[in-house]
């Protein structure tokens, strides 16, 4: 089955720094690649996704980049805020979501 | 929020007792999830649903068992719950297979004593 792979486990940025988050897979078929923002006490909740034929796509503050050939995709959020705080989950999918491990962003004010 | 409702919300069980964890949606989602959230692991699959009375099993499945006799509930059963079963459970819907957005529940805290 699919292996994802996600780093860095934690990362810590100042307010308003840039913060990247990246992961790779194992299995070529995998075709859509969401990224989930998890807060406290809460379910994981979609915050950007893209698909295999797309290299990359922004929704305001945040970025996703995949290289197919190389098996890796990135989560970009730039300007970071203190909400911006969360366990942040990358996955990949043919027909089921594998997940990696998750990164646990601390954004300090 | 997607119509997602997880119950209970927390249980705290004995070894060796059977266990059942509660989804149902509003949504009329065809695919439902259960997956189980541990420290350095992610979120792994339990088991998941097609559909009414169709299941299959996941990559963590041992130990557990899912039934589905109505398009809104997705039922998880620990048949006799242990230690290593202690876990956070999210239940997950979406309208199609591994390639749309998956919505989830609350999460159910379990710890198995």
């Amino acid at each position: 089955g699919e292996n994802v792979e996600q780093h860095p486990s934690t990362l810590s940025v100042q307010e308003g720094d840039s913060a990247v988050i990246k992961c790779t897979y194992s299995d070529s078929a995998s075709n859509y690649f969401p990224w989930y923002k998890q807060e406290l006490g809460k379910g994981p909740q979609l915050i950007i996704d893209i698909r295999s034929n797309v290299g990359e796509k922004k929704d305001q503050r945040i970025a996703v980049t995949l290289n197919k050939t190389a098996k890796h995709f990135s989560l970009h959020i730039t300007e970071t805020q203190p909400e911006d705080s969360a366990v942040y989950f990358c996955a990949a999918s043919t027909a089921r979501f594998y997940f990696g491990s998750g990164t646990k962003l601390n954004v300090k004010p | 929020d997607a119509g997602i409702t997880q119950s209970p919300r927390h249980k705290v069980t004995e070894t060796g007792t059977p266990v059942t964890l509660r989804c149902h949606q509003t949504e009329n989602h065809r695919y439902m999830y259960w997956y189980r959230q541990d420290p350095g692991h992610g979120l792994r699959l339990i088991h998941y649903s097609y559909g009414v009375k169709d299941t299959d099993k996941g990559e963590v499945s041992d130990g557990y068992s899912v039934s589905r006799s109505k398009t809104e509930d997705f039922l998880l059963t620990l048949e006799s719950a242990t230690s290593s079963q202690t876990s956070v459970y999210f239940c997950a819907i979406s309208e199609s297979e591994g390639d749309t957005e998956a919505f989830f529940g609350q999460g159910t805290r379990l710890t198995v004593v």
